[in-house]
Protein backbone atom coordinates (compact mmCIF):
# COMPACT_ATOMS: atom_id res chain seq x y z
CA UNK A 1 0.00 0.00 0.00
CA UNK A 2 1.24 3.36 -1.07
CA UNK A 3 -0.44 5.33 1.74
CA UNK A 4 -1.77 8.83 1.26
CA UNK A 5 0.35 9.99 -1.91
CA UNK A 6 0.62 13.81 -2.92
CA UNK A 7 1.39 15.50 -6.23
CA UNK A 8 3.62 17.89 -6.63
CA UNK A 9 5.98 17.76 -3.83
CA UNK A 10 7.76 21.29 -4.56
CA UNK A 11 6.15 23.84 -6.77
CA UNK A 12 6.73 28.00 -7.06
CA UNK A 13 3.73 29.91 -8.54
CA UNK A 14 3.94 33.69 -9.47
CA UNK A 15 1.26 35.54 -7.86
CA UNK A 16 -2.40 35.63 -9.82
CA UNK A 17 -1.75 31.91 -10.93
CA UNK A 18 -3.67 29.03 -10.44
CA UNK A 19 -2.73 25.29 -10.16
CA UNK A 20 -4.35 21.74 -8.31
CA UNK A 21 -2.68 19.83 -5.76
CA UNK A 22 -3.56 16.46 -5.88
CA UNK A 23 -4.35 13.91 -2.79
CA UNK A 24 -4.81 10.12 -3.59
CA UNK A 25 -5.50 7.38 -0.72
CA UNK A 26 -5.01 3.83 -1.49
CA UNK A 27 -6.95 2.67 2.03
CA UNK A 28 -10.41 2.76 1.01
CA UNK A 29 -10.78 5.80 3.74
CA UNK A 30 -14.36 8.08 4.13
CA UNK A 31 -12.77 11.48 5.45
CA UNK A 32 -10.31 13.19 3.42
CA UNK A 33 -8.66 16.18 4.39
CA UNK A 34 -6.77 19.38 3.43
CA UNK A 35 -4.27 21.62 5.78
CA UNK A 36 -1.80 23.94 5.49
CA UNK A 37 1.23 24.42 7.89
CA UNK A 38 3.16 27.54 7.93
CA UNK A 39 7.09 27.87 9.39
CA UNK A 40 7.04 26.45 13.44
CA UNK A 41 2.95 26.22 13.92
CA UNK A 42 0.27 23.73 13.62
CA UNK A 43 -1.67 22.28 11.27
CA UNK A 44 -4.78 24.96 10.14
CA UNK A 45 -7.52 22.72 8.45
CA UNK A 46 -8.31 24.30 5.14
CA UNK A 47 -11.32 22.07 3.78
CA UNK A 48 -12.45 18.86 4.40
CA UNK A 49 -14.78 15.72 3.35
CA UNK A 50 -16.75 13.01 4.90
CA UNK A 51 -17.01 10.97 1.67
CA UNK A 52 -17.19 11.03 -2.14
CA UNK A 53 -18.92 13.87 -3.58
CA UNK A 54 -19.53 15.79 -0.67
CA UNK A 55 -16.80 18.85 1.02
CA UNK A 56 -16.87 20.97 4.12
CA UNK A 57 -14.69 24.33 4.87
CA UNK A 58 -12.63 24.17 7.96
CA UNK A 59 -10.76 27.03 9.63
CA UNK A 60 -8.76 28.84 6.50
CA UNK A 61 -11.17 28.17 3.68
CA UNK A 62 -10.77 31.54 1.55
CA UNK A 63 -8.88 31.37 -1.37
CA UNK A 64 -8.92 27.87 -1.70
CA UNK A 65 -11.63 25.14 -3.60
CA UNK A 66 -11.65 21.46 -3.19
CA UNK A 67 -13.28 18.23 -4.82
CA UNK A 68 -13.90 14.79 -4.44
CA UNK A 69 -15.38 13.65 -7.40
CA UNK A 70 -14.05 9.84 -6.40
CA UNK A 71 -13.48 8.21 -2.84
CA UNK A 72 -9.68 7.88 -3.36
CA UNK A 73 -8.98 11.54 -4.93
CA UNK A 74 -9.17 14.72 -2.88
CA UNK A 75 -7.94 18.19 -4.87
CA UNK A 76 -7.34 20.97 -3.52
CA UNK A 77 -7.08 24.39 -5.86
CA UNK A 78 -5.91 27.66 -5.59
CA UNK A 79 -7.70 30.08 -8.38
CA UNK A 80 -5.64 33.12 -7.72
CA UNK A 81 -2.26 32.06 -5.68
CA UNK A 82 -1.38 35.03 -3.41
CA UNK A 83 2.14 35.55 -1.20
CA UNK A 84 -0.01 34.78 2.22
CA UNK A 85 -0.48 31.15 0.79
CA UNK A 86 2.91 30.38 0.38
CA UNK A 87 2.86 27.20 2.78
CA UNK A 88 3.39 23.31 3.68
CA UNK A 89 0.54 21.24 2.43
CA UNK A 90 -0.77 18.24 4.04
CA UNK A 91 -3.57 15.87 2.77
CA UNK A 92 -4.67 13.40 5.49
CA UNK A 93 -7.41 10.34 5.28
CA UNK A 94 -8.62 8.36 7.79
CA UNK A 95 -11.52 5.77 8.68
CA UNK A 96 -11.51 6.28 12.53
CA UNK A 97 -11.83 10.58 12.27
CA UNK A 98 -9.37 11.05 15.04
CA UNK A 99 -6.53 8.88 13.48
CA UNK A 100 -5.35 10.61 10.26
CA UNK A 101 -2.81 9.24 7.90
CA UNK A 102 -1.11 12.08 6.56
CA UNK A 103 0.59 12.44 3.51
CA UNK A 104 4.28 13.64 2.53
CA UNK A 105 3.35 17.09 1.59
CA UNK A 106 3.85 19.74 -1.04
CA UNK A 107 5.63 22.55 -0.61
CA UNK A 108 4.47 25.78 -2.07
CA UNK A 109 5.84 29.23 -2.59
CA UNK A 110 4.19 32.24 -4.03
CA UNK A 111 6.22 35.00 -5.50
CA UNK B 1 -12.43 31.65 19.83
CA UNK B 2 -10.71 28.41 18.91
CA UNK B 3 -7.53 27.88 20.94
CA UNK B 4 -4.93 25.25 22.19
CA UNK B 5 -1.85 26.22 24.33
CA UNK B 6 1.46 23.80 24.46
CA UNK B 7 4.69 24.49 26.00
CA UNK B 8 6.75 25.78 22.53
CA UNK B 9 9.95 23.94 23.55
CA UNK B 10 11.11 20.91 26.09
CA UNK B 11 14.34 19.42 26.30
CA UNK B 12 15.42 16.20 27.99
CA UNK B 13 17.58 13.53 27.76
CA UNK B 14 17.73 9.89 27.11
CA UNK B 15 16.20 7.71 29.73
CA UNK B 16 14.21 10.17 31.15
CA UNK B 17 10.75 10.80 31.43
CA UNK B 18 8.94 14.16 29.52
CA UNK B 19 5.67 15.39 29.97
CA UNK B 20 3.87 17.59 26.74
CA UNK B 21 1.02 19.94 28.28
CA UNK B 22 -1.92 20.95 26.13
CA UNK B 23 -4.96 23.04 27.31
CA UNK B 24 -7.92 23.54 25.16
CA UNK B 25 -10.52 26.23 24.47
CA UNK B 26 -13.39 25.24 21.74
CA UNK B 27 -16.65 25.27 20.81
CA UNK B 28 -17.48 21.64 21.10
CA UNK B 29 -14.93 19.00 21.93
CA UNK B 30 -14.84 15.00 20.84
CA UNK B 31 -11.71 14.18 22.11
CA UNK B 32 -8.03 14.90 22.45
CA UNK B 33 -5.20 13.43 19.58
CA UNK B 34 -1.55 13.47 20.05
CA UNK B 35 0.22 13.88 16.48
CA UNK B 36 4.58 13.42 16.21
CA UNK B 37 6.33 15.47 13.43
CA UNK B 38 9.94 14.90 12.47
CA UNK B 39 11.70 17.66 10.91
CA UNK B 40 10.17 17.98 7.40
CA UNK B 41 8.49 14.86 7.48
CA UNK B 42 4.65 14.44 8.05
CA UNK B 43 2.60 14.48 10.92
CA UNK B 44 2.22 10.92 12.50
CA UNK B 45 -0.90 10.04 15.16
CA UNK B 46 0.49 9.06 18.02
CA UNK B 47 -2.96 8.37 20.64
CA UNK B 48 -6.05 9.60 21.50
CA UNK B 49 -8.50 10.29 24.33
CA UNK B 50 -12.03 10.61 24.43
CA UNK B 51 -12.90 10.37 28.00
CA UNK B 52 -10.66 11.22 31.23
CA UNK B 53 -8.26 9.12 32.26
CA UNK B 54 -5.07 7.26 31.19
CA UNK B 55 -4.09 5.78 27.34
CA UNK B 56 -1.22 3.86 27.65
CA UNK B 57 0.62 2.58 24.07
CA UNK B 58 3.94 1.11 24.57
CA UNK B 59 6.37 4.28 25.60
CA UNK B 60 3.79 6.90 24.96
CA UNK B 61 0.99 7.69 27.18
CA UNK B 62 -1.83 9.95 26.90
CA UNK B 63 -3.92 11.83 29.62
CA UNK B 64 -7.25 14.00 29.88
CA UNK B 65 -9.15 15.98 32.02
CA UNK B 66 -12.01 17.17 30.47
CA UNK B 67 -13.27 19.17 33.49
CA UNK B 68 -10.31 20.81 33.31
CA UNK B 69 -9.77 21.36 29.74
CA UNK B 70 -6.48 19.75 29.86
CA UNK B 71 -4.40 17.10 28.72
CA UNK B 72 -0.97 15.86 28.32
CA UNK B 73 1.43 13.47 26.57
CA UNK B 74 3.92 11.41 28.59
CA UNK B 75 7.13 10.31 27.10
CA UNK B 76 9.31 6.89 28.73
CA UNK B 77 12.83 6.01 28.19
CA UNK B 78 13.54 9.02 25.96
CA UNK B 79 15.44 7.69 22.82
CA UNK B 80 17.40 10.03 20.29
CA UNK B 81 14.48 9.50 17.45
CA UNK B 82 11.98 10.65 19.83
CA UNK B 83 13.63 14.51 19.41
CA UNK B 84 10.49 16.12 17.06
CA UNK B 85 7.81 17.83 17.45
CA UNK B 86 4.58 17.15 18.98
CA UNK B 87 1.07 18.30 18.33
CA UNK B 88 -2.32 17.71 20.66
CA UNK B 89 -5.46 18.01 18.20
CA UNK B 90 -9.02 18.73 19.21
CA UNK B 91 -11.80 17.40 17.23
CA UNK B 92 -14.93 20.44 18.14
CA UNK B 93 -17.59 19.12 15.89
CA UNK B 94 -18.10 17.69 12.61
CA UNK B 95 -15.20 16.53 11.36
CA UNK B 96 -13.27 19.89 12.35
CA UNK B 97 -10.02 19.46 13.51
CA UNK B 98 -8.06 22.55 15.62
CA UNK B 99 -4.64 21.82 15.99
CA UNK B 100 -2.14 22.95 18.68
CA UNK B 101 1.32 25.17 17.53
CA UNK B 102 3.23 22.21 18.60
CA UNK B 103 5.83 21.54 21.60
CA UNK B 104 9.23 20.86 20.12
CA UNK B 105 10.96 18.12 21.94
CA UNK B 106 15.16 17.84 22.01
CA UNK B 107 16.44 14.84 23.63
CA UNK B 108 20.42 15.08 24.78
CA UNK B 109 22.48 12.02 24.89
Amino acid sequence: NAGVTQTPKFRVLKTGQSMTLLCAQDMNHEYMYWYRQDPGMGLRLIHYSVGEGTTAKGEVPDGYNVSRLKKQNFLLGLESAAPSQTSVYFCASSKISYEQYFGPGTRLTVT
Amino acid sequence: GQSLEQPSEVTAVEGAIVQINCTYQTSGFYGLSWYQQHDGGAPTFLSYNALDGLEETGRFSSFLSRSDSYGYLLLQELQMKDSASYFCAVRDGGQNFVFGPGTRLSVLP
